[in-house]
């Protein structure tokens, strides 16, 4: 069964440095998203990705972040320069549709998440 | 703008008894509405959907969930809770973006 893939599954890094975390979603899926989970709180949206343009962003995706698609298979996503409170949990998800487009359309599948932790 | 409550942080069953995690959503259209589950140190699992077309939905592992419009409800059951079923599970609502509940985590006693 074709699944989302995310490496690295743990990164730690200084607070500063900048951090690209990879995904590669499944390959027939047209849409891309970030989403992140701080520990203890909420999964949270951050950025939606289609035809090699951002769709949606959060308040959280600020100008230290940015996403990119660079061959046909992969998906990244950068923070140039991390602070304390980017650690958290990362998921990549990669859907057919964002709405509509009858059975499955809406479904997103989440790859296992990148552990971020910033010192 | 769309949300989802989940009323319950902490649900402990015991072994092969029933299990009800509940949703409430709040959406100004008929939602698209997804339950998610995640095991520990693993990724987030689909466990089921409701999309308009049924408003009970079977989902995986003999979970099942009810939509209740009248109600604004959304809740997670199973008949046998196992041992496995151990998780945190997340009430979703879809505007493109998925919008997740705060979670609800499953402990299943022997």
């Amino acid at each position: 069964e074709p699944e989302v893939t995310q490496t690295p599954s743990h990164q730690v890094t200084q607070m500063g440095q900048e951090v690209i975390l990879r995904c590669v979603p499944i390959s027939n899926h047209l849409y891309f998203y970030w989403y992140r989970q701080i520990l203890g709180q909420k999964v949270e949206f951050l950025v939606s990705f289609y035809n090699n343009e951002i769709s949606e962003k959060s308040e959280i995706f600020d100008d230290q972040f940015s996403v990119e698609r660079p061959d046909g298979s992969n998906f990244t996503l950068k923070i140039r320069s991390t602070k304390l409170e980017d650690s958290a949990m990362y998921f990549c998800a990669s859907s057919v549709s964002p709405v509509g487009g009858g059975p499955g359309g809406y479904e997103q599948y989440f790859g296992p998440g990148t552990r971020l932790t910033v010192t | 703008a769309q949300s989802v409550t989940q009323l319950d942080s902490h649900v402990s069953v015991s072994e092969g008894t029933p299990v009800l995690l509940r949703c409430n959503y709040s959406s100004s259209y008929s939602p698209s509405l997804f339950w998610y589950v995640q095991h520990p140190n693993k990724g987030l699992q689909l466990l089921l959907k409701y999309t308009s077309a049924a408003t009970l939905v079977k989902g995986i592992n003999g979970f099942e969930a009810e939509f209740k419009k009248s109600e604004t409800s959304f809740h997670l059951t199973k008949p046998s809770a196992h041992m496995s079923d151990a998780a945190e599970y997340f009430c979703v609502v879809s505007v493109g973006k998925l919008v997740f509940g705060q979670g609800t985590r499953l402990t299943i006693n022997p």
